[in-house]
């Protein structure tokens, strides 16, 4: 499936460190999502974006911060991150807000 | 908001026999009720959703049912197989036609189903 990709699949970062995840649709969509996957945990969801602005952001701290330069691209700058904060982060998109979500496969962070 | 509530957490059969999960949600206004199957290791995708104009939406061995007045909805699949085993996740929400009104899709806590060969 390539409707929504996600890089890097895989990253390891120290705490001090500066990294981002990217994520791409292919699928025409308006709206795209961030999400954080922990073991054992639901889908939390951190940001949603519409039509290129933010329209939710559920209390997430501000050593994550997103970006969405157009309706196909979607950022995660990360930095200063904790331990905690390992887990599998997903994109997902969909036609507007509360429609069905098309999910990226993620990308698995792990913080040391 | 709407808070959505998944059960059970784990769930375990035999190949053959049929599996259900249920979810129950807050928000009368939610009209959009997706299910989301994740095997390991892999990203969630849409298995099968239903609408709030409509009480059951069958696909081949899954189907779905919803009851409005007590704002519950139900994953059911038959004939399980070991294929099947994966967490599966509710969500609700609510959208217009036109996507001009609109809440965030809410997930359930996710079911971990076991099915046994």
């Amino acid at each position: 499936e390539t409707g929504v990709t996600q890089t890097p699949r895989h990253l390891v970062m120290g705490m001090t460190n500066k990294k981002s995840l990217k994520c791409e649709q292919h699928l025409g969509h308006n709206a795209m999502y961030w999400y954080k996957q922990s073991a054992k945990k639901p889908l939390e969801l951190m940001f949603v974006y519409s039509l290129e602005e933010r329209v939710e952001n559920n209390s997430v701290p501000s050593r994550f911060s997103p970006e969405c330069p157009n309706s196909s691209h979607l950022f995660l700058h990360l930095h200063t991150l904790q331990p905690e904060d390992s887990a599998l982060y997903l994109c997902a998109s969909s036609f507007r807000p509360g429609h069905e979500q098309y999910f990226g496969p993620g990308t698995r962070l792990t913080v040391t | 908001g709407e808070n959505v509530e998944q059960h059970p957490s784990t769930l375990s059969v035999q190949e053959g026999d049929s599996a259900v999960i249920k979810c129950t949600y807050s928000d009368s206004a939610s009209n959009y009720f997706p299910w989301y199957k994740q095997e390991l290791g892999k990203r969630p995708q849409l298995i099968i959703d239903i609408r709030s104009n409509v009480g059951e939406k069958k696909d081949q061995r899954i189907a779905v049912t919803l009851n409005k007045t007590a704002k519950h909805f139900s994953l059911h699949i038959t004939e399980t197989q070991p294929e099947d085993s994966a967490v599966y996740f509710c969500a609700a929400s609510y959208a217009n036609a036109g996507g001009t009104s609109y809440g965030k899709l809410t997930f359930g806590q996710g079911t971990i189903l076991t099915v046994h060969p």
